[in-house]
């Protein structure tokens, strides 16, 4: 079974600065999607930055980046340029991409991240 | 632009009063899901439809019930509300897998705060 895992439940990072966020996981699939979501404290989940499995190149999205290492299972999210909107908490998440399995998304438990003005 | 709506925001029932959560969306998304989110944890599946087809998470407590009667609609019944079932419930929709683009991602709605007194 598919596993996400989040070793820093909380982070602080100061204002405009850079912080990366770390994510590992485990799968025998060769074909999924990597993603992260910000859940601020209004709680709706909003989809931050994605990546296909099959992609080498690291997706990007303005201030944030990830950094995708197939062979190390790792996916972690960076931000740059760190601003107060960006508090909030993050979870990374995988999705098969074998529409031969269940369509679940699994998500790690997540990490809270403090933005220190 | 509303994308998946849930209703109420906030639900505060009694122990063992029924309840029902609903949701909507106007994305015309295949698929729906039903998330369960303690303080603090991640999203925890309880079932998802692919259209009409219904599918179980196997933790899922019998004390749960969902009906999709249409593709843009789909509700959460809670039997028999216990206190332990005090949480956030997420809906959110995708569109299926291998649809391309950003088809795999899922849009999230702002959430149904439940309080069980």
């Amino acid at each position: 079974a598919q596993t996400v895992t989040q070793s820093q439940p909380e982070m602080s990072v100061q204002e405009a600065e850079t912080v990366t966020l770390s994510c590992t996981y485990d799968t025998s699939e060769s074909d999924y999607y990597l993603f992260w979501y910000k859940q601020p404290p209004s709680r709706q989940m909003i989809l931050v930055i994605r990546q296909e499995a099959y992609k080498q190149q690291n997706a990007t999205e303005n201030r944030f980046s990830v950094n995708f290492q197939k062979a190390a299972k790792s996916f972690s999210l960076k931000i740059s340029d760190s601003q107060l909107g960006d508090a909030a908490m993050y979870f990374c998440a995988y999705r098969s991409g074998d529409t031969n399995r269940d369509d679940k998304i699994i998500f790690g438990k997540g990490t809270r991240l403090h933005i220190l003005p | 632009d509303a994308m998946v709506i849930q209703n109420p925001r906030y639900q505060v029932t009694q122990f063992g009063k029924p309840v029902t959560l609903s949701c909507s969306q106007t994305l015309n998304h295949n698929v729906m899901y039903w998330y369960q989110q303690k303080s603090s944890q991640a999203p925890k599946l309880l079932f998802h439809y692919y259209d009409k087809d219904f599918n179980n998470e196997a933790d899922t407590p019998d004390n749960f019930q969902s009906r999709r009667p249409n593709t843009s609609f789909c509700f959460l019944d809670i039997r028999s509300p216990g206190l332990g079932d005090a949480a956030m419930y997420l809906c959110a929709t995708s569109r299926v897998r291998g649809t391309g683009g950003f088809g795999e991602k899922l849009f999230f709605g702002s959430g149904t705060q439940l309080s069980v007194l």
